[in-house]
Formats: structure tokens, C-alpha cells, sequence
């Protein structure tokens, strides 16, 4: 199993412009997160997904889209990117259980908007 | 507003050392607390605590919960330079989405 995979890995990007991170999990796991996470922030919530089709608003939404139209990927656009994008993207999976949900992280994509 | 926070910000030990992490929370509708640890890359589960008083171990790691304070505390005893890394407190809340909220995390230095 890969378990939770990204890409791409690094990115630099101009103000402006955009782009597309794809999150990949091979685990078959119901819900999915994208998080950033900048210095001193921990980790912040973007967007999610509790299933196929289904997205929702985190923390912090405000310039990015998301899609999740198969099971196994959960997609994070930028569409016209801002230097205070800059940041290390996280995307995430976990199990619908009844109880706690511990989450699966994938490496990371370490983006740069000049 | 729900706020986890995490003290202190930064920490450096020598090995051999033993070490506390703390976090505290403020959630409504509280359901677990998660531990992650955070080395180069992708954060890593340590623990999960749903109940008080009742201590997880792992190896020379271990973690408790307070649901009354509202706190938990991770230790690491006789710390070793691979123990170096960002350590993560999260809370899930009774929300059927698995959402969770985090501190800012605390970031350990272990000197040999």
C-alpha cells in the first residue's frame, strides 16, 4: 500500500497563476482533508470530504476549490494564486468509524507563489 | 471559538532527558485527543485518549488525558536525538466528520 500520496512534491508558482495538487489514497478510506500549514500555525483545516461528490468548507477556504469525484483522490485548486498561498500543503485521509477518526497523512507539497 | 494550545512553543533537552509536552483545549462536544509527531514530513499517529486518567505507552512514550482540566500531557523519557521533531496535539469533536482541530505544536530539540 502507498497509502497517502501527492503531487506534485514542489511548486513554485507566479502570482496569478494556477494550479492543482491531487491527493491519492489507496486505503479506501471515506473521508478525506486538505490542510496547510504554515510557521508557528500547526495545522489548518482547508476543505474536506465526508464521500464521493462531497466537499465542505474548513478553517481557512478562501481562494482554493476542491473536487472529489472518485473515491481514492480529493483534488485542491488554486485559482489565481497569492503570495499568502505560500505554505506546505497536507492532504489526509481517515475511516467513517462510529468512533475516532486518526487521520493518515500524506508527505506534504511545499508551495511558493512569488 | 474551540482552540487547542500547546506550550511550550519550542524545547531543547539533551539526550537522556525527560521531557513534557503540554496541551490544552477548549471544544465543545469533546470526543478524542490525538498526538501526532511531525519529523521532516508528514505528521505520524502517536496516540489517540478518549477517557481520563487512563495512560497510553509506547516504548519510552506515554500520554494521559484530564477531561475535567481540559488538558493532556505527553512525556518522552530518556530522549534520544531521533525524538527531535514537532509534536502535534489535535481534537476530534462529535462532529460525524472527523474533523480536527490543532495546536500550533511544540518543536523538540534533542542535543546529543
Amino acid at each position: 500500500n502507498a497509502g497517502v500520496t501527492q503531487t506534485p512534491k514542489f511548486r513554485v508558482l507566479k502570482t496569478g497563476q494556477s494550479m492543482t495538487l491531487l491527493c491519492a489514497q489507496d486505503m479506501n478510506h471515506e473521508y478525506m482533508y486538505w490542510y496547510r500549514q504554515d510557521p508557528g500555525m500547526g495545522l489548518r483545516l482547508i476543505h474536506y470530504s465526508v464521500g464521493e461528490g462531497t466537499t465542505a468548507k474548513g478553517e481557512v477556504p478562501d481562494g482554493y476549490n476542491v473536487s472529489r469525484l472518485k473515491k481514492q483522490n480529493f483534488l485542491l485548486g488554486l485559482e489565481s494564486a497569492a503570495p499568502s498561498q505560500t505554505s506546505v500543503y497536507f492532504c489526509a485521509s481517515s475511516y467513517r468509524w462510529t468512533g475516532v477518526y486518526e487521520q493518515y497523512f500524506g508527505p506534504g507539497t511545499r508551495l511558493t507563489v512569488t | 471559538e474551540d482552540k487547542v494550545v500547546q506550550s511550550p512553543l519550542s524545547l531543547v533537552v539533551h539526550e537522556g532527558d525527560t521531557v513534557t509536552l503540554n496541551c490544552s483545549y477548549e471544544v465543545t462536544n469533546f470526543r478524542s485527543l490525538l498526538w501526532y509527531k511531525q519529523e521532516k514530513k508528514a505528521p505520524t499517529f502517536l496516540f489517540m485518549l478518549t477517557s481520563s486518567g487512563i495512560e497510553k505507552k509506547s516504548g519510552r512514550l506515554s500520554s494521559i488525558l484530564d477531561k475535567k482540566e481540559l488538558f493532556s500531557i505527553l512525556n518522552i523519557t530518556a530522549t534520544q536525538t531521533g525524538d527531535s521533531a514537532v509534536y502535534l496535539c489535535a481534537v476530534d469533536r462529535s462532529s460525524n466528520t472527523g474533523k480536527l482541530i490543532f495546536g500550533q505544536g511544540t518543536t523538540l530539540q534533542v542535543k546529543p
